[in-house]
């Protein structure tokens, strides 16, 4: 299994606070991704990072922020927590050693499961 | 737009069945299709890729899919379900963005009968 931590692995939150979840990673891969699993809906990309301090939207990020100011963690805040952010929270890796094809070939985490109150 | 349809939600099939989970995408360029696996409480594991060349590509436990650009499908196939393989199942496509983004199907829930 690729080398990829999340934590924490589960966490109560009530509304209105913020909340960090980290992903960590040993595979010096320069791609990663977070992502939200909510039933019906798959996988839903949020942010993602191509390289330290280089991040970007996907298609549900409002209401979160992310940071990545070393290789191996990526940072994804929820400033300000609420109920419809309840939900399961991937991170995701890609692109160390293959550019090209290589470049999507991801790689999970086990998730965070996120409860908002 | 991109997208990626999984038609079947749920799916049960006796143990030592055979089985086809059905995928269609719409991409506009040549697509670089994939199939994951979830198994309850777990992340997501990569069982097998399609990136170009033979249209039958085989991958971990002893599933294997078929590209057909004509019907614009990928479908997961395996000749005999085993209880492990109860899970959910994701089908997932990219390859245009050069930032590595994939689109990620609903998912299909197999439930395997004994």
């Amino acid at each position: 299994d690729a080398g990829i931590t999340q934590s924490p692995r589960h966490k109560v939150t009530e509304t209105g606070t913020p909340v960090t979840l980290r992903c960590h990673q040993t595979e010096n891969h320069r791609y990663m991704y977070w992502y939200r699993q909510d039933p019906g809906h798959g996988l839903r990309l949020i942010h993602y990072s191509y390289g330290v301090k280089d991040t970007d939207k996907g298609e549900v990020s409002d209401g979160y922020s992310v940071s990545r100011s070393k290789t191996e963690d990526f940072l994804l805040t929820l400033e300000s927590a609420t109920s419809s952010q309840t939900s399961v929270y991937f991170c995701a890796i890609s692109g160390a050693k293959t550019p090209g094809q290589g470049l999507y070939e991801q790689y999970f985490g086990p998730g965070t499961r996120l409860t908002v109150t | 737009a991109q997208s990626v349809t999984q038609p079947d939600i749920h799916i049960t099939v006796s143990e030592g069945a055979s089985l086809e989970l059905r995928c269609n995408y719409s991409y506009g360029a040549t697509p670089y299709l994939f199939w994951y696996v979830q198994s309850p409480g777990q992340g997501l594991q990569l069982l097998l890729k399609y990136f170009s060349g033979d249209t039958l590509v085989q991958g971990i436990k002893g599933f294997e899919a078929e590209f057909k650009r004509s019907q614009s499908s990928f479908n997961l196939r395996k000749p005999s379900v085993h209880w492990s393989d109860a899970a959910e199942y994701f089908c997932a496509v990219g390859g245009s963005s050069n930032t590595g983004k994939l689109i990620f199907g609903q998912g299909t829930t197999l439930q395997v009968k004994p």
